[in-house]
């Protein structure tokens, strides 16, 4: 079974600090890794994702994630947070695998973003 | 207009009833989704279905029943309705690139 993990319930950083939030996976086979994030009210909106090839991905808003295959950890940055970026931001995760179900993702129960002014 | 679209965006009911919440897509992808969202757990599948006429269950799919007679469509029902099923609930699609693409959410009450 496949199961992400978001060891933060909330992160807090200050307007133009960098930032991380932490995501840990376990599937079997090599993975695909996503991040989504959610404002009030809305739906999630794709960030970026993991597939193969390079370990540093960069997506949308100027976010970026780096893919550690021996630490099984897929952390989301970005080098100077907005008081905008302030959301709600899930981790998922796909194995691969073959059948109708290979489409299921597997999210992490995602980790509130506050960016302080 | 092109995308997902769910409905009701709210819906207020009461234990016992039947509800169904509907979502659209307009892009033909090949699958589809139903997530809950509670606090506590994150987004948890539902239902899926990956094209029409094909439906599978996800992780917690007792008290629904889905439908995917076209493509584009994929109805939610709860045939008797719980103070459980008080939740976010979020549609999906995918074109079969990996990546989902979500409505904004019918939030429901059971009351």
């Amino acid at each position: 079974a496949q199961s992400v993990a978001q060891p933060e319930d909330q992160v807090n950083v200050a307007e133009g600090n960098p930032l991380t939030v932490k995501c840990t996976y376990s599937v079997s086979g090599n993975p695909y890794l996503f991040w989504y994030v959610q404002y009030p009210n809305r739906g999630l909106q794709f960030l970026l994702k993991y597939i193969t090839g390079d370990n540093l991905v960069k997506g949308s808003y100027g976010f970026e994630a780096e893919f550690n295959k021996s630490q099984t950890s897929f952390h989301l940055k970005k080098p100077s947070a907005l008081v905008s970026d302030s959301a709600l931001y899930f981790c998922a995760v796909r194995g691969l695998y073959s059948g109708a179900g290979s489409y299921q993702l597997t999210f992490g129960k995602g980790t509130k973003l506050s960016v302080i002014p | 207009d092109a995308g997902i679209t769910q409905s009701p965006r709210y819906k207020i009911t009461e234990t016992g009833r039947q509800v169904t919440l509907m979502c659209h897509q307009t892009w033909s992808h090949s699958y589809m989704f139903w997530y809950r969202q509670d606090l506590g757990h994150g987004l948890r599948l539902i239902y899926y279905s990956a094209a029409a006429d094909i439906t599978d269950k996800g992780e917690v799919p007792d008290g629904y029943v889905v439908s995917r007679s076209k493509t584009e469509n994929f109805p939610l029902t709860l045939e008797s309705a719980t103070r459980s099923q008080t939740s976010v609930y979020f549609c999906a699609s995918s074109g079969g690139t990996d990546t989902q693409y979500f409505g904004p959410g019918t939030r429901l009450t059971v009351l």
